[in-house]
């Protein structure tokens, strides 16, 4: 069974930095793309980026271009979001997914529970 | 790539027959999927590649479509599928998802 589990939200300054970790079990990270998507309170699904199985290859959103860097450790099977220059539109709920299918024709197929930053002072 | 879903909500009934559409601002082939997403949880795939049901999924849900529009339809409306549904398109990068429809009981 898949189970991807993040970490690391809670309440942040504007301008600070956040890291959050997705742990994943049930799976071998190192054979799959992931990716980062995130939902505002009360709003939409917004894709954030994508790293290939090998991390040479990454994509953004533009909204965090230049702020925010995907990066994994396959060896501690554990997938990262470094988040700089934070902003109040960033609040929302972070999630991992796993994504099924050639890049960039990724659709999510594992989904962990999620975990909340706020952005505020 | 833009995509458009309507109804953003709509009201319906056990038993009911529900169909929500889902419009991409360029052609995207068949590269289009759906997910549902109850409050507080994570959002679950139903249906990629446009018609292809995720393993697990009821068979009263299904998809069609192709170049700019698209479809999810609920043959049977169960209780357990009132919820949010989002497309999203899986094209190119940056891949990106509908605004949703909030699927409530009448």
């Amino acid at each position: 069974q898949v189970l991807l589990v993040e970490s690391g939200g809670g309440v942040v300054q504007p301008e600070n930095s956040l890291r959050l970790s997705c742990a994943a079990s049930g799976l071998t990270l190192s054979s799959h793309g992931m990716h980062w998507v995130r939902q505002a309170p009360g709003k939409g699904l917004e894709w954030v980026a994508f790293i290939q199985y090998d991390g040479n290859n990454k994509s953004y959103a533009d909204s965090v271009k230049g702020r925010i860097s995907i990066s994994r450790d396959n060896s501690k099977n554990t997938l990262y979001l470094q988040m700089n220059s934070l902003r109040p539109d960033d609040t929302a709920v972070y999630f991992c997914a796993r994504g099924r299918g050639i890049p960039p024709h990724h659709y999510f197929d594992s989904w962990g529970q999620g975990t909340l930053v706020t952005v505020s002072s | 790539i833009q995509l458009t879903q309507s109804p953003s909500f709509l009201s319906a009934s056990v038993g009911d027959r529900v169909t929500i559409t889902c419009r991409a601002s360029q052609g995207i082939s068949s590269y289009l999927a759906w997910y549902q997403q109850e409050p507080g949880k994570a959002p679950k795939l139903l249906i990629y590649a446009t018609s292809t049901l995720q393993s697990g999924v009821p068979s009263r849900f299904s998809g069609s479509g192709s170049g700019t529009e698209f479809t999810l339809t609920i043959s049977s409306l169960q209780p357990e599928d009132f919820a949010t549904y989002f497309c999203q398109q899986l094209n190119n990068f940056p891949l990106t998802f509908g605004g949703g429809t909030r699927v409530e009981i009448k």
